[in-house]
């Protein structure tokens, strides 16, 4: 049973566009969420996360979004970049245990 | 300071015989975690432990599974009589005590032939 899905496997974006990925939940124990960007033959490499007890998290290009009311989260990429080509998954985890349960990735291509 | 090591990188193998894979963890990280990647999936979790004890395993991870992290800093990964079911990518994580953020290594790329 997936408890996180990730319902876009591709995304196109132009460069310098927002990239705009979904991910949605099903477990209302978790209370922790992260995205991981990863290239291929390589593994994911942390870019940002959020507690449930916020709703916004920025850093930089990149911004978190939380609602926790529809169990769904996003990140915005603004403005995308042609390195931002990468598939990048969604984790939440619930900190009792701190296993992440993961999403099945959307694939970002950013057009020059 | 290095990020999580992972050794071999690839490993191909035939089916029925034994691998062993070897996860070194951000220096000072008490938690390490085993997942398994597949072909279009994210990662699975496999095991994970807080020092050397081994808190929890993944109905996954069958008897032909066993990992180690007996003084509490490296960790192995080995699997017995390997099938091609087997074939995937095995992910190693760490994080620290005060931090719920996973760090993940390369990972290590097995093909059972």
């Amino acid at each position: 049973d997936q408890q996180v899905k990730q319902n876009s496997p591709s995304l196109s974006v132009q460069e310098g566009r927002i990239s705009i990925l979904n991910c949605d939940y099903t477990n209302s124990m978790f209370d922790y969420f992260l995205w991981y960007k990863k290239y291929p033959a390589e593994g994911p490499t942390f870019l940002i996360s959020i507690s449930s007890i916020k709703d916004k998290n920025e850093d930089g290009r990149f911004t978190v979004f939380l609602n926790k009311s529809a169990k769904h989260l996003s990140l915005h990429i603004v403005p995308s970049q042609p390195g931002d080509s990468a598939v990048y998954f969604c984790a939440a985890s619930d900190t009792s245990d701190y296993k992440l349960s993961f999403g099945a990735g959307t694939t970002v291509t950013v057009r020059a | 300071d290095t990020g999580v090591s992972q050794d071999p990188r690839h490993k191909i193998t035939k089916r029925g015989q034994n691998v062993t894979f070897r996860c070194d963890p951000i220096s000072e990280h008490n938690r390490l975690y085993w997942y398994r990647q597949t072909l279009g999936q994210g990662p699975e979790f496999l095991t994970y432990f807080q020092n050397e004890a081994q808190l929890e395993k993944s109905r996954l991870l069958s008897d032909r599974f066993s990992a180690e992290r007996p003084k509490g800093s490296f960790s192995t990964l080995e699997i017995q009589r390997t099938e091609q079911g087997d074939s995937a990518m095995y992910l190693c994580a760490s994080s620290s005590g005060g931090s719920d953020t996973q760090y993940f290594g390369p990972g290590t790329r097995l093909t059972v032939l």
